[in-house]
């Protein structure tokens, strides 16, 4: 089936560092590819997408580039702040298959002044 | 549009009680999805409907575990005689059909069954 494997974390890192969360995906087809965040008591937001091979998303500073040769849609940021300390999830969904969207199991970050 | 609103968003039960929760998508979506989420992982989906037909349920949903969506709107999800596994956030999305089309999320149902 479907799966989406995420970087483990927690991640933390100094305001204004260099931010990477790997993203690697298996799906039998062609999937659309999400980044979302859930800032702490809240819902899942939607970040940044990507529906077709070569295709970036981004999104407040925010970015990642469908790759469809390594299966993998990493999360990067050049400079993140405070704000930015939450939970990132990535996830696939498959049109074909109703919709549905498989998960990562998120990574924490934390992001210190 | 106000996005997809769940109700109640804390719920409190002794083991063995039945509880329900509401999900009211967007307006105009017609595909509606509720996952369950525990601490540290990803949402995991249950049930998906297209319009009032529920269209495929997960393997996770017991048959403690019953959804409904009349008229194709709003929907709600049952759960029977709770026990503590039960205890996650349960997740309502919706979206439009379409390719690369996004599911927008409400702020979850976090269920505790003591």
């Amino acid at each position: 089936g479907d799966s989406v494997t995420q970087m483990e974390g927690p991640v933390t890192l100094s305001e204004e560092a260099f931010l990477t969360i790997n993203c690697t995906y298996t799906a039998t087809g062609y999937p659309s590819l999400f980044w979302y965040v859930q800032y702490p008591g809240e819902g899942l937001q939607l970040l940044l997408k990507a529906t077709k091979a070569d295709d970036k998303g981004s999104n407040k500073g925010f970015e990642a580039t469908y790759r469809k040769e390594t299966t993998s849609f990493h999360l990067e940021k050049g400079s993140v702040q405070v704000s930015d300390s939450a939970v990132y999830f990535c996830a696939l969904r498959m049109n074909t298959n109703a919709g549905k969207s498989t998960f990562g199991d998120g990574t924490t970050l934390t992001v210190k002044p | 549009d106000t996005g997809v609103s769940q109700d109640p968003r804390h719920k409190i039960t002794k083991r063995g009680q039945n509880v329900t929760f509401r999900c009211d998508p967007i307006s105009e979506h017609n595909r509606l999805y509720w996952y369950r989420q525990t601490l540290g992982q990803g949402p995991e989906f249950l049930t998906y409907f297209q319009n009032e037909a529920q269209l495929e349920k997960s393997r996770l949903l017991s048959d403690r575990f019953s959804a409904e969506r009349p008229k194709g709107s709003f929907s709600t999800l049952e759960i029977q005689r709770t026990e503590q596994g039960d205890s996650a956030m349960y997740l309502c999305a919706s979206s439009s059909q379409g390719d690369g089309t996004e599911a927008f999320f409400g702020q979850g149902t976090r269920l505790t069954v003591v």
